[in-house]
């Protein structure tokens, strides 16, 4: 079967940094998203690797490594608007989107 | 760019009642729309995909004759629930993508349903 594996709740302060990680066993890969879900509202579009290696905008980056069905956002100087869900999501052989049951982040002052 | 409007973004409804809900891209042409449905602190759960002028594929377990889908245009599809009941409130997330080939999905923002 196709699965999804992310971290239900984290936990961290204002200012800092936060890793979360995704893993993932899919029939073929065609790409991974991470996507940001508020609550109550619907996911916005956070980024998308395709390759190996290491994805930077601006303060989230998202590194994708195929050989380990691994991949993981980093989130820097988090503001409390980064309180959110985060939702990990691959494209398939089918190029049919796979979700993770998303991580819910907490951001303390 | 990549902006879908979803309408209504709440409804409340009568059992019994259908409820159609509408999904357009506004600045592109989407070839291929998706319909998802999210519980409290579930992730998303694919529906449906509708492409352009032809039937829409539903994933298995959910009733294509409950959820009709209509993908008339390249910036339009509408999923109305018919006879609905208390079992199927739930929010109800369209989503587009562009018809260039590109792969992300751009959500609208989301219908909250509730059937009394």
């Amino acid at each position: 079967g196709q699965n999804i594996d992310q971290p239900t709740e984290m936990t961290a302060t204002e200012g800092a940094i936060v890793q979360i990680n995704c893993t993932y066993q899919t029939s073929g890969f065609n790409g991974l998203f991470w996507y940001q879900q508020h609550a109550g509202e619907a996911p916005t579009f956070l980024s998308y690797n395709v390759l190996d290696g290491l994805e930077e905008k601006g303060r989230f980056s998202s590194f994708l490594s195929r050989s380990k069905g691994y991949s993981y956002l980093l989130l820097k100087e988090l503001q409390m608007k980064d309180s959110a869900s985060y939702l990990c999501a691959v494209l398939d052989s089918n190029y049919q989107l796979i979700w993770g049951a998303g991580t819910k982040l907490i951001i303390k002052p | 760019g990549a902006v879908v409007s979803q309408h209504p973004s709440w409804v409340i409804c009568k059992s019994g009642t259908s409820v159609k809900i509408e999904c357009r891209s506004l600045d592109f042409q989407a070839t291929t729309m998706f319909w998802y449905r999210q519980f409290p602190k579930q992730s998303l759960m694919l529906m449906a995909t509708s492409n352009e002028g032809s039937k829409a594929t539903y994933e298995q377990g959910v009733e294509k004759d409950k959820f009709l889908i209509n993908h008339a245009s390249l910036t339009l599809s509408t999923l109305t629930v018919t006879s609905a009941h208390p079992e199927d409130s739930s929010f109800y997330i369209c989503s587009a993508s562009r018809s260039t080939g590109e792969d992300i999905q751009y959500f609208g923002a989301g219908t909250r349903l509730s059937v009394l």
